[in-house]
C-alpha cells in the first residue's frame, strides 16, 4: 500500500546544478501536485497536473518545470538550482481537480543548495 | 488575496490536557476547510474538513466548527496524547481537488 512515492528523500546540490525529483503513485488518481514547504510559510503550490497530459502554474512556479510522464508520475525538475530553492519538496495526488477531494501526500524530498 | 493564518507554535502540553489550535482564514467565496497533520519524517495526512458555514469535522478526537460569521476553523481536542505530537496545518480550497491553501502549521509537542 505504497500511496505516493517520492524520491529521492535528501539531495544536497551546489548552486547552478540540475535535478529531477521523481513522483509516483499508485491510487489510480488524476490529479497531481508539487509543494514546497518553508518555515513559517506553509506548503505553497509549485505546479499542479490536473490530468494525464495537462500541466500548470501554482502559485510559485519559478525556477521549475514539470513533466507528467504518464498517469501514475510526476516529476519536479531544477535546470540550475539556486540556494532559495532549498526547501522540502512535497508530492501529492487527489483523485480529480474538483470538490473538497481528500491530497495524499509523499514523504517529502529534502533538497538543499549550497 | 484568499489566505490561511494559524496560531504561533510551538505548542507544548502536557498528556490529557485540552487543545486548541486557531486558525482563520480570508476569503472571497466559500471555500472547504481542512486540518493537515504532518507527523515526524512524514507527509502531510487528512485530519478532517469541512465543506460548509456550521460544519463540524472529527476524527480521532479532534475537532473543528466552520464559522463563517468569524471565519474561523480552530481545531480541538479534549485530551491530548503524546502521540499527538505532530505539526498542524490548517488549509482551505474552492473546490479544487488537491490546491490547497495552507497556513504556516502549528507544531504541538505533548510531554508525559
Amino acid at each position: 500500500n505504497a500511496g505516493v512515492t517520492q524520491t529521492p528523500k535528501f539531495q544536497v546540490l551546489k548552486t547552478g546544478q540540475s535535478m529531477t525529483l521523481q513522483c509516483a503513485q499508485d491510487m489510480n488518481h488524476n490529479s497531481m501536485y508539487w509543494y514546497r514547504q518553508d518555515p513559517g510559510m506553509g506548503l505553497r503550490l509549485i505546479y499542479y497536473s490536473a490530468s494525464e497530459g495537462t500541466t500548470d502554474k501554482g502559485e510559485v512556479p519559478n525556477g521549475y518545470n514539470v513533466s507528467r510522464l504518464n498517469k501514475r508520475e510526476f516529476s519536479l525538475r531544477l535546470e540550475s538550482a539556486a540556494p532559495s530553492q532549498t526547501s522540502v519538496y512535497f508530492c501529492a495526488s487527489s483523485a480529480r481537480d474538483r470538490g473538497s477531494t481528500e491530497a495524499f501526500f509523499g514523504q517529502g524530498t529534502r533538497l538543499t543548495v549550497v | 488575496g484568499d489566505s490561511v493564518t494559524q496560531m504561533e507554535g510551538p505548542v507544548t502540553l502536557s498528556e490529557e490536557a485540552f487543545l486548541t489550535i486557531n486558525c482563520t482564514y480570508t476569503a472571497t467565496g466559500y471555500p472547504s476547510l481542512f486540518w493537515y497533520v504532518q507527523y515526524p519524517g512524514e507527509g502531510l495526512q487528512l485530519l478532517l474538513k469541512a465543506t460548509k458555514a456550521d460544519d463540524k469535522g472529527s476524527n480521532k478526537g479532534f475537532e473543528a466548527t466552520y464559522r463563517k460569521e468569524t471565519t474561523s476553523f480552530h481545531l480541538e481536542k479534549g485530551s491530548v496524547q503524546v502521540s499527538d505530537s505532530a505539526v498542524y496545518f490548517c488549509a482551505l480550497t474552492y473546490n479544487q481537488g488537491g490546491k490547497l491553501i495552507f497556513g504556516q502549521g502549528t507544531e504541538l509537542s505533548v510531554k508525559p
